[in-house]
């Protein structure tokens, strides 16, 4: 079992640049919830998609939208960047959308320049 | 609104127990977690309460749950030197669970 995979590791963009971020969750998991981290910060909840559908939001701009495809993979999109969107992003996968222990894949560090 | 707290460093001795603390605000949080995080990796989940419990055991660690003072508290008995890593406190509530709220997290040092 892979785990929860991510791509790119890395990542540098400028700012105005769209960027598109990946996520393959674990196998046996049907929902998956992105997160933002700051440099030394705490993870912070984009939103989750469950059946291919956006189900929660947390407090982020338009600019941050998703996707989940039939095969349970995510992608998080971000327009127009900006020079505070570096950071880490993170997704995790869980069974179901309601609880269920959350695994988290080692994330996609982006930069903008 | 929802906020958790922690304290930004620990340093302890290689043998010694630590003991993260965390604060929250939101008296609604149902499920209370703690994370791992290890440079240059994702999130590990190390354990987790129930909002009706006082406390849990899991091998060397021990979480102790105040309610009444929304206070979480993560001891790990017998440190080693691979514990050393970023803690993160983290909560949700009922019929919202996959959305969690972290803590900045708390830097453990665990020294020879």
């Amino acid at each position: 079992d892979a785990g929860v995979t991510q791509s790119p590791t890395h990542l540098i963009k400028t700012r105005g640049q769209q960027v598109t971020l990946r996520c393959s969750p674990k196998s046996g998991h049907d929902t998956v919830s992105w997160y933002q981290q700051a440099l030394g910060q705490g993870p912070q909840f984009i939103f989750q998609y469950y059946e291919e559908e956006e189900r929660q939001r947390g407090n982020f701009p338009d600019r941050f939208s998703g996707h989940q495809f039939p095969n349970y993979s995510s992608e998080l999109n971000v327009n127009a960047l900006l020079l505070g969107d570096s950071a880490l992003y993170l997704c995790a996968s869980s069974r179901g959308n309601f609880y269920n222990e959350q695994f988290f894949g080692p994330g996609t560090r982006l930069t903008v320049l | 609104g929802e906020d958790v707290e922690q304290s930004l460093f620990l340093s302890v001795r290689e043998g010694d127990s630590s003991v993260i603390n965390c604060t929250y605000t939101d008296s609604s949080s149902t499920y209370l977690y703690w994370y791992k995080q290890e440079p240059g990796a994702g999130l590990q989940l190390l354990t987790y309460i129930f909002s009706n419990m006082d406390m849990k055991q899991d091998q060397r660690l021990t979480v102790l749950l105040n309610k009444k003072d929304k206070h979480l508290s993560l001891r790990i008995a017998d440190t080693q030197t691979g514990d050393s890593a970023i803690y993160f406190c983290a909560e949700s509530k009922r019929g919202t669970a996959s959305k969690l709220t972290f803590g900045t997290g708390t830097r453990l040092q665990v020294t020879l």
